[in-house]
C-alpha cells in the first residue's frame, strides 16, 4: 500500500486565490512527522512545513497551513493568497522514527494564472 | 553556508560503466539520504543512513551502493548502471531526530546509454 497519496496530479488556482492539495497517508504508528515541499521548475526542493503527529494545531507558516486530520489521515496543504511564483511541484511526506525512513507521495504541479 | 552539495550535477554515461555520486553536508547532521526523482513516481528513498557506518535500504536499493565513512560525506555508487537507472537524484541530510525537516542537495541528473 501507498504510505502517500497524492490524488491531484495537476491543480490550476487563480492568483490571490486559496488552494487546497490533497494528502493522505498510512501508517499503523502512533508517532510520525508529515511534511510539504515545494520543487520550483529549476529543480531544488524547498522544506515549506511540517507536523507532528502529537501537534494538537494546525502547522502555519506564513501563507502556508497544513489541515490536519488524524482520524482520516490527512495532511492537506492550504495556500492562501497565491502568486505566481507559487507555480511548482509539490510533494507531501511522512517520516516514521521506528523505520526512519522518509516517503514521498507522488506530487502536485500547480499553476497560478495571472 | 549550511548545505548539501552534489557532485557531479550532470552526467551522461554508458551501461555498465561504474560512477559514483558525491554527497556532503557542513551542518553536523546524523541523518542522510539518497532519492531518485522519476516522472509521476515522486522521490523514492534509495539508502539512508543515521550514522557513521551505519546504512540501511530505503525503497529502492538494487543496484546502488553507499558509504558512510565519515559523517558529512555519503556517496551513491553504481556499480554497473543500467539505462533504467536514469533519473533524478538527490541527496539530503538531517538531524537525528524523527521530527526535522531535510535538506536538500541540488540533484544529479544522470543518463545512462
Amino acid at each position: 500500500a501507498q504510505k502517500i497519496t497524492q490524488t491531484q496530479p495537476g491543480m490550476f488556482v487563480q492568483e490571490k486565490e486559496a488552494v487546497t492539495l490533497d494528502c493522505t497517508y498510512d501508517t499503523s504508528d502512533q508517532s510520525y512527522g508529515l511534511f510539504w515541499y515545494k520543487q520550483p521548475s529549476s529543480g531544488e526542493m524547498i522544506f515549506l512545513i511540517y507536523q507532528g503527529s502529537y501537534d494538537e494545531q494546525n502547522a502555519t507558516e506564513g501563507r502556508y497551513s497544513l489541515n490536519f486530520q488524524k482520524a482520516r489521515k490527512s495532511a492537506n496543504l492550504v495556500i492562501s493568497a497565491s502568486q505566481l511564483g507559487d507555480s511548482a511541484m509539490y510533494f507531501c511526506a511522512m517520516r516514521e522514527p521506528r523505520g526512519n525512513q522518509f516517503y514521498f507521495g507522488t506530487g502536485t504541479s500547480l499553476t497560478v494564472i495571472p | 553556508e549550511a548545505q548539501v552539495t552534489q557532485n557531479p550535477r550532470y552526467l551522461i554515461t554508458v551501461t555498465g560503466k561504474k560512477l559514483t555520486v558525491t554527497c556532503s553536508q557542513n551542518m553536523n547532521h546524523e541523518y542522510m539520504s539518497w532519492y531518485r526523482q522519476d516522472p509521476g513516481l515522486g522521490l523514492r528513498q534509495i539508502y539512508y543512513s543515521m550514522n557513521v557506518e551505519v546504512t540501511d535500504k530505503g525503497d529502492v536499493p538494487e543496484g546502488y551502493k553507499v558509504s558512510r565513512k565519515e559523517k558529512r560525506n555519503f556517496p551513491l555508487i553504481l556499480e554497473s548502471p543500467s539505462p533504467n537507472q536514469t533519473s533524478l537524484y538527490f541527496c539530503a541530510s538531517s538531524l537525528g531526530t524523527a521530527f526535522i525537516e531535510q535538506f536538500f542537495g541540488p540533484g544529479t541528473r544522470l543518463t545512462v546509454l
